[in-house]
């Protein structure tokens, strides 16, 4: 199975700064479409785990602009800038090129 | 306004089968490219994908279970189903269902807690 791997456990950033979060995969993640089928998912408290990026980089319909992805084959970063308090959460990638489809471990954004 | 809502037993007893169901409004699961897909969460840990169906009835498992699950639908009722036979202690955690369409999991419910416990 194709395996994800998020390096950071936590980052600790402040409001107002950039961070950006890694996710590599043990293979390329680039489909015959010429599309990444690699997606970003942010679990707060309390609400619904939502989407924000899928194939790598298209945000998802409401998703505000400050939150940017990149990336291609087997490395990708999602970025956000000028984070929000809303912001600090968990934040997971996720591969749907094969199946088993697999997360990432996860990356908290914490506030210093 | 798409919205998935999970239902379960809450707790169960090890060896039991255990049965999800996802309720679901603002999509229909017989248009082409939708899928619905189950995933749970032990607390305090990551998400873990368990299963998949689309809307021509074709189905993915997370062979790490074991030929444990079974997804079905009803797509009259707006309805999707997972199964999990001979549960044990590890099965506990939030189970999702999330609406999937080609290559993400764009709308989730809020989850259902499930606890096996003797």
């Amino acid at each position: 199975q194709i395996m994800l791997t998020q390096q950071a456990e936590s980052l600790w950033i402040s409001p107002g700064e950039r961070v950006s979060i890694t996710c590599r995969a043990s293979q390329s993640l680039l489909y015959t479409d010429g599309k990444h089928y690699l997606s970003w998912y942010q679990q707060r408290p309390g609400q619904t785990t939502k989407a924000l990026i899928y194939h790598a980089s298209v945000r998802t319909d409401g998703v505000p602009t400050r939150f940017i992805g990149s990336g291609s084959g087997t490395e990708f970063t999602l970025s956000i800038e000028h984070v929000q308090p809303e912001d600090f959460a968990i934040y997971y990638c996720l591969q749907t090129l094969k199946s088993p489809f697999t997360f990432g471990s996860g990356t908290k954004l914490e506030i210093k | 306004q798409v919205t998935l809502k999970e239902s379960g037993p809450g707790i169960l007893q090890p060896s039991q089968t255990l049965s999800l169901t996802c309720s679901f409004s603002g999509f229909s699961l017989s248009t082409s490219g939708i899928c619905v897909s189950w995933i749970r969460q032990p607390s305090g840990k990551g998400l873990e994908w368990l299963a998949t169906i689309c809307w021509e009835d074709s189905k993915g498992y997370n062979p790490s279970l074991k030929n444990r699950l079974t997804i079905s639908k009803d797509t009259s009722n707006n309805q999707a189903f997972l199964k999990i036979t001979s549960v044990d202690t590890a099965d506990t955690a939030i189970y999702y269902c999330a609406r999937m369409r080609p290559g993400r999991l764009d709308y989730w419910g809020q989850g259902v807690m499930v606890t096996v416990s003797s």
